[in-house]
Formats: C-alpha cells, structure tokens, sequence
C-alpha cells in the first residue's frame, strides 16, 4: 500500500526566509503527488502536482516541488515566504491508473515569525 | 464558477442520533470523493463516485457510514447511530474527468461534525 511520510509537524521560518518541506513517499510504481495547501478555515487547494516528465514543478503562489526517485521524495520549496504562507501542507499521494482517492501525509504546520 | 460547497458547516449531534453531510460538487465534475480529518487519522480516503456509482466502498470506516450521489449530482453522507469517535471535519472534493489518479481534485470547506 502507498504511503507518505511528512517528518515534520511544525516548521518557523522567518519571513522572507527560504522554505523547504519535506516529503518521503512509499509506492511500488511511479507514483502521483501531490502538495495541497489547507489555510485556517478552509478548504484544500493544490499548489503543484507531479506525473511525469520534468522533475521540478512549478506551482502557485510561487512554490515549486523536485520529485527525486532515487530518495523517494518530493519536497516542496518556495525562496522567499510571506506571512500569508502560514497554513497546514500536505503532501499526497495517488496510484497510476485507477479511480481512487489520494494517501495523505500527516501535514506541517507552518509559522512564519515577523 | 462555483466550487465545491457542503453543508451544514458545522454539525453538533448527540452520541446514537443520526447525521446526514451534503456535498454539491462543481458543475460538471463527474467524479466526486468523501475524505475524512481528524486529529488522529489525519486525512483518510472514504469513498468515491464516478456518476452515481461508487465502486469501492472498503474505505468507509464501519457500516454505520454510507454515501449516496443522484443524478451525478448532489451526495450524501449519511452516518448512523453517530459515535464520539465519528467527530471530524467531512471534506468533499471533486474532479472533472473520469476520476483518474491525474485530474485535479478540487475540495470544499468541509462539515465539522462533533458527536457529544
């Protein structure tokens, strides 16, 4: 069964400090991901997704993710944050092919400090 | 357009009583998914409608929990004989195409249910 790993619950970053938010994924084929973004009240919005093809993705809001096979990962970065980053991000997972629901990470919570 | 709306937002229920969760999915989105968050489970995959069928119902958590979409429309998720442990935010989410692994799930605000 797919899975994916967020190793950190919590992150604080300065404002106007770089971002990097890692993603550790398990699945036997190629994997589809995923990095949505939940800010307080509402609901999930995707920032950027993955297939195939070009291994660094550009997203929204100026984020972008580089899927790495060889560490199984998917980590998700952005140069310069803004306070209005402060959110929950998961990371998530899909199987190839298939009409099913995406595997979620547990999520990082993001603070961003003045 | 229009995104993903659910109702009620908030749902505050005695323990035993039943709930329903309303889902209207974006115009023409022809698939449609119930996910559930909770503090412990995080976000967990219930179930999935293409159309009005749903395929695969094993990730409803108990048969107190079953879902219903008319019309390739409106869907319900209806939980019976609620439980604290039911207590949750219900999120739905919806996609244009045949639900491939690739089409873009748009999710709505979600119901917060709370079971006393």
């Amino acid at each position: 069964a797919q899975s994916v790993t967020q190793p950190d619950i919590h992150i604080t970053v300065s404002e106007g400090a770089s971002l990097e938010l890692r993603c550790n994924y398990s699945y036997g084929a190629t994997p589809y991901l995923f990095w949505y973004v939940q800010s307080p009240g509402q609901g999930l919005q995707l920032l950027l997704k993955y297939f195939s093809g070009d291994t660094l993705v550009q997203g929204i809001k100026g984020f972008e993710a580089e899927f790495k096979r060889s560490q199984s990962s998917f980590n998700l970065r952005k140069p310069s944050v803004h306070w209005s980053d402060a959110a929950e991000y998961f990371c998530a997972v899909a199987s190839g092919g298939g009409a099913d629901g995406l595997t979620f990470g547990k999520g990082t919570h993001l603070i961003i400090q003045p | 357009g229009a995104g993903v709306s659910q109702s009620p937002s908030n749902k505050v229920t005695e323990k035993g009583k039943d709930v329903e969760l309303r889902c209207d999915p974006i115009s023409g989105h022809t698939a449609l998914y119930w996910y559930r968050q909770s503090l412990g489970q995080g976000l967990e995959f219930l179930i999935y409608f293409q159309g009005n069928s749903a395929p695969d119902k094993s990730g409803l958590p108990s048969d107190r929990f079953s879902a219903e979409r008319t019309g390739g429309s409106v869907s319900t998720l209806t939980i019976q004989r609620t439980q604290q442990e039911d207590s949750a935010v219900y999120l739905c989410a919806s996609s244009l195409g045949a639900a491939t692994s690739t089409d873009t799930q748009y999710f709505g605000p979600g119901t917060r249910l709370t079971v006393l």
